[in-house]
């Protein structure tokens, strides 16, 4: 079981391009997640979905699109990136229907110039 | 705004020693609480979740909850070195969990 897998590791975009964040796993887990964690903010919610069709916001979602391609997949885009979206991004997973447990992926480092 | 909150240290403490983490939360309906640990440069890893009043025990690790007091712990027993890391607090609502900003923790030799 590779768990959560994320890539790419590292990105480097400049301001105003795109670019999507992939996300899968292999548990069979029902709920999905996306996290930006920035110094001193901790883990912020940026995307959710609870189930595969659904999607829904988080805290901090300006700026940012989310696919639930399928159970396994979860993909996060930046349409037009800016400086402020300069983090490292998370992805998670959690079974659901009881069972809260949330798995995280390597991460993905961002940094926009 | 749901909120949790964790002293962000850091805690130092000596080898051998307990370390004592603490988190409060807002939430009175909450009933899931979770303790990640985040070593520098990597993600978050569950070490804990403990969802009834009491405590949790797993091998060095325990988990305390008070929900009348809002209030969920970690001790760590005989730290090591390797317990060096960002200690994360997380509740959970309807699906959406809220995390506090982390406490750093020190085990020094």
């Amino acid at each position: 079981n590779a768990g959560v897998t994320q890539t790419p590791k590292f990105q480097v975009l400049k301001t105003g391009q795109s670019m999507t964040l992939q996300c899968a796993q292999d548990m069979n887990h029902n709920s999905m997640y996306w996290y930006r964690q920035d110094p001193g903010m901790g883990l912020r919610l940026i995307y959710y979905s609870a189930s595969e069709g659904t999607t829904d916001k988080g805290e901090v979602p300006n700026g940012y699109n989310v696919s639930r391609l399928n159970k396994r997949e979860f993909s996060l885009r930046l349409e037009s990136a800016a400086p402020s979206q300069t983090s490292v991004y998370f992805c998670a997973s959690m079974q659901g229907q009881g069972n809260y447990e949330q798995y995280f992926g390597p991460g993905t480092r961002l940094t926009v110039t | 705004q749901k909120e949790v909150e964790q002293n962000s240290g850091p805690l130092s403490v000596p080898e051998g020693a307990i370390a004592s983490l603490n988190c409060t939360y807002s939430d009175r309906g909450s009933q899931s609480f979770f303790w990640y640990r985040q070593y520098s440069g990597k993600s978050p890893e569950l070490i804990m979740s403990i969802y009834s009043n009491g405590d949790k025990e797993d091998g060095r690790f325990t988990a305390q909850l008070n929900k009348a007091s809002q209030y969920v712990s970690l001790l760590i027993r005989d730290s090591q070195p390797s317990d060096s890391a960002t200690y994360l607090c997380a509740v959970m609502g309807s699906y959406i969990p809220t995390f506090g900003r982390g406490t750093s923790l020190i085990v020094h030799p």
